[in-house]
């Protein structure tokens, strides 16, 4: 079974407005990572949010990672018509140090 | 440009064919991956390497054969391969040991098996 799960799966917004995504995973970790994905392409790794933290910021970015409720959001602020993509999110299930595993995705598509 | 390079970027290959992709990473990391990615699914782990060695077969069929001949580089054999083999291949690499850090994805081989 997955260990994350993103949501919205689809999310399509205007240029200059904020999205938000969510990912929720089932087992312990040591960390979550997001990444993005544009269409055909490698993933890009945007940010890792350690166990021990609540919060990360970077650029647009800002995660949030609350571990009793096993969730992470994605919030990307001001967005801009390149930030179309996929998000995922990716847990390395708490166990294992040499792998991650990755949920679904959420698809972005910001309209200029 | 993450500093992982995959060849070819895309591949059409018959049912019957062998081929293989390739995977180079020049950023020093110990460990790297085979990931496949079909439409509407999860990005699925295939392989790890790690120092080398096989760590991780996530029930791979055989008709795909990683080879791992030194940290830098990832192949991935393909023989008598079906239809639904049709996918992204992602490769990738990272430097594990304790925490796991962020893994850097080659730009891909989209390959199609006719």
């Amino acid at each position: 079974s997955q260990q994350g799960e993103e949501d919205p799966q689809a999310l399509s917004i205007q240029e200059g407005e904020n999205a938000t995504m969510n990912c929720s995973y089932k087992t312990s970790i040591n960390n979550l990572q997001w990444y993005r994905q544009n269409s055909g392409r490698g993933l890009v790794h945007l940010i890792l949010i350690r166990s021990n933290e609540r919060e990360k910021h970077s650029g647009r970015l800002r995660v949030t990672l609350d571990t009793s409720k096993k969730s992470s959001s994605l919030l990307i602020t001001a967005s801009r018509a390149a930030d179309t993509a996929s998000y995922f999110c990716a847990t390395d299930a708490g166990t294992s140090y040499d792998k991650v595993i990755f949920g679904p995705g959420t698809s972005l598509s910001v309209i200029p | 440009e993450t500093g992982v390079t995959q060849t070819p970027r895309h591949l059409v290959m018959g049912m019957t064919n062998k081929k293989s992709l390739k995977c180079e990473q020049h950023l020093g990391h110990n460990a790297m991956y085979w990931y496949k990615q079909s439409a509407k699914k999860p990005l699925e782990l295939m392989f790890v390497y790690n120092f080398k060695e096989q760590t991780e077969n996530n029930s791979v069929p055989s008709r795909f054969s990683p080879e791992c001949p030194n940290s830098s580089h990832l192949f991935l054999h393909l023989h008598t391969l079906q239809p639904e083999d049709s996918a992204l291949y992602l490769c990738a690499s990272s430097q594990v040991g304790g925490a796991l850090k962020e893994q850097y994805f080659g730009p891909g081989t989209r390959l199609t098996v006719t």
